[in-house]
Order: C-alpha cells, then structure tokens, then sequence
C-alpha cells in the first residue's frame, strides 16, 4: 500500500490563482481529512470526508472547496489564493470511527506572494 | 469550545526522561492522543488513551490522563537524539471525525 499521498510536494502561487491539492489513499479508508498547519498554531481541520459523496465544514473552511467523487481522493481547492493561505497542508484518512488511528500524507508546503 | 494547549519548547539531554504535558478543555472527548512529526514530514501516531483510562505504557512511551483536571502527559524514558521532534497531542469528540490538535511541543535532545 502506498498509503496517504499528496501532490505536489511544493507549490508557489500568485495572488488570485487558483490551484488543486491532490489527495490519494489506497487503504479504503471511508474518512479523510485536510487540515493546514501554522506555526504555534498546531493542525487546523478544513474540510473533511465521511465517506464519497459526502464533505463537510472544519474549523478553518473558508477559501477552500472540496469534494469526494471517490472514496479514494479527496482533493482541496483553493479559488483564489491569498497570502493568508500560506502554510503546510496535510491529507489524512482512516476508517470508521471504531479505529483510532488517523494516517497523514507527507504534506503540500504552499506559498501565496 | 474545544481548546488543546502545550507548551512550545522542550529540550532534555540524551539518556534523560522527557516529560511533555497538555491540557484540554472538552470533558466529552473519548480519545486522547499523541503524534510525533519529524522535520519535513506528515504526523505519526505514537499512542493514544481511552478516556476511561489512568495511564498506558508501551515501551519506553507513558501516557497518563487526570481526567479531572483534563490534563496529559507523555513521559519518553531513556530520551535518545533520533526523539527529537514535534509532539502534538489531539482530543476527539465522540461520534465525530473531527480531531483538536494542540500547539505542539518541540523536543530538542542534546548530546
């Protein structure tokens, strides 16, 4: 299994233009997720997914979209991206809630100038 | 609100124990738990503690939980160069995919 990945590994982006972050994992995991960390600031949850078809609000959802066309990816949209986007971005997946553990791809670090 | 807070800085010399602490503020979470991030990489999940649950031990890891002061701990015996890292302890709400991270505790061992 290859797991959690995510491309790119980096990205730069002007102000204003839009992009996708791609997620993909192979374990058949029903939940993923996509948070952004900052420094001191800890992991932040956007959006996240119980299963395909259906996506919803994290703590920080606004400037990104997301969608769940599969259970196998789960990407991240930002329409217009801001300096305020700067940051690392994590996909995460795993099963029902019965399974505790919550696997993480290796990251996106994006920089908005 | 939900709320997860560590201190940002740690460092300990090698062979030492490393003790690092959280606080949380949701009584209603379920499961408690610690994850390691190395420089440049995704989180790894180091152990995690049902919330009816005084301590776990695995290896040279300890986690104890005083639920009523909604306080965690991890406690690495033995701490070694290669534990140098980022640890982030997170709560979860029942019933919901949503974990809380805190902060993360940045442990430095020196030689």
């Amino acid at each position: 299994n290859a797991g959690v990945t995510q491309t790119p590994k980096f990205q730069v982006l002007k102000t204003g233009q839009s992009m996708t972050l791609q997620c993909a994992q192979d374990m058949n995991h029903e939940y993923m997720s996509w948070y952004r960390q900052d420094p001191g600031m800890g992991l932040r949850l956007i959006h996240y997914s119980v299963g395909a078809g259906i996506t919803d609000q994290g703590e920080v959802p606004n400037g990104y979209n997301v969608s769940r066309s599969t259970t196998e990816d789960f990407p991240l949209r930002l329409l217009s991206a801001a300096p305020s986007q700067t940051s690392v971005y994590f996909c995460a997946s795993r099963t029902g809630l019965a399974d505790n553990e919550q696997f993480f791809g290796p990251g996106t670090r994006l920089t908005v100038l | 609100g939900e709320d997860v807070e560590q201190s940002l800085f740690l460092s300990v010399r090698e062979g030492d124990s490393s003790v690092i602490n959280c606080t949380y503020t949701d009584s209603s979470s379920t499961y408690l738990y610690w994850y390691k991030q190395e420089p440049g990489a995704g989180l790894q999940l180091l152990t995690y503690i049902f919330s009816n649950m005084d301590m776990k031990q695995d290896q040279r890891l300890t986690v104890l939980l005083n639920k009523k002061d909604k306080h965690l701990s991890l406690r690495i015996a033995d701490t070694q160069t290669g534990d140098s890292a980022i640890y982030f302890c997170a709560e979860s709400s029942p019933n919901t995919d949503k974990l809380i991270f805190g902060t993360g505790t940045r442990l430095q061992v020196f030689p």
